[in-house]
């Protein structure tokens, strides 16, 4: 089973800043079976980036995704209040087919 | 726009079956996806618990594939999760999904006596 953490456990950003989010598994495996989901308070996860870099339906183009291997990054490019939520990244294995979460980042307001 | 709304009790007893019922709208139920249930503890990270496909093929998460029996209802448009043997440690909001694309707003369930 993969293990995927995520870096850092919270961030501290002001609207209009970068995020850069990590996200590295304990194995490799191929990108297409990486995506990022969004969860603000009392509500529930959605998909922001499916296959490391494909924005889902909907999803603000300041929302991009990167990497490969090991190593993969969710970039907010410039941070609306919205943005300020948990973020986690998901890794799909197929033998056997299994979901697999990192521990989450908070992105909260500095 | 495809909807899911998950349906059941929201205190079950220790050493009970829970049992859960998600109502697809907006979309069949027959279409080419997985239908998957997942979980999340109070305060805590989500937890994948399995998945099925209208053919009636399903993939549970190995550390709870002892206890989990998921299964779908064409005839309704909807999917169902049981879990046997429930715990303290089972007590979380619980989430229908479709392929991670579409998601419930979720179920609390407290396991409590």
């Amino acid at each position: 089973e993969i293990v995927l953490t995520q870096s850092p456990g919270t961030l501290s950003l002001s609207p209009g800043e970068r995020a850069t989010l990590s996200c590295r598994a304990s194995q490799s495996f191929d990108s297409i079976n990486l995506a990022w989901l969004q969860q603000r308070p009392g509500q529930a996860p959605r998909l922001l980036i499916s296959g490391a870099s494909n924005r889902a339906t909907g999803i603000p183009d300041r929302f991009s995704g990167s990497g490969s291997g090991t190593d993969f990054t969710l970039t907010i490019s410039s941070l609306e209040p919205e943005d300020f939520a948990l973020y986690y990244c998901q890794h799909y294995g197929s033998s056997p087919p299994l979901y697999t979460f990192g521990q989450g980042t908070r992105l909260q307001i500095k | 726009q495809v909807q899911l709304q998950e349906s059941g009790p929201g205190l079950v007893k220790p050493s009970e079956t829970l049992s859960l019922t998600c109502a697809v709208s907006g979309g069949s139920i027959s279409s080419n996806h997985w239908w998957s249930w997942i979980r999340q503890p109070p305060g805590e990270g989500l937890e994948w618990i399995g998945e099925i496909h209208h053919t009636g093929s399903t993939n549970y998460n190995p550390s709870l594939r002892s206890r989990v029996t998921i299964s779908v209802d064409k005839s309704a448009n909807q999917f169902s999760l049981k879990l046997t043997s429930i715990t303290a440690a089972d007590t979380a909001m619980y989430y229908c999904v479709r392929q991670f694309d579409y998601w419930g707003q979720g179920t609390l369930v407290t396991v409590s006596s």
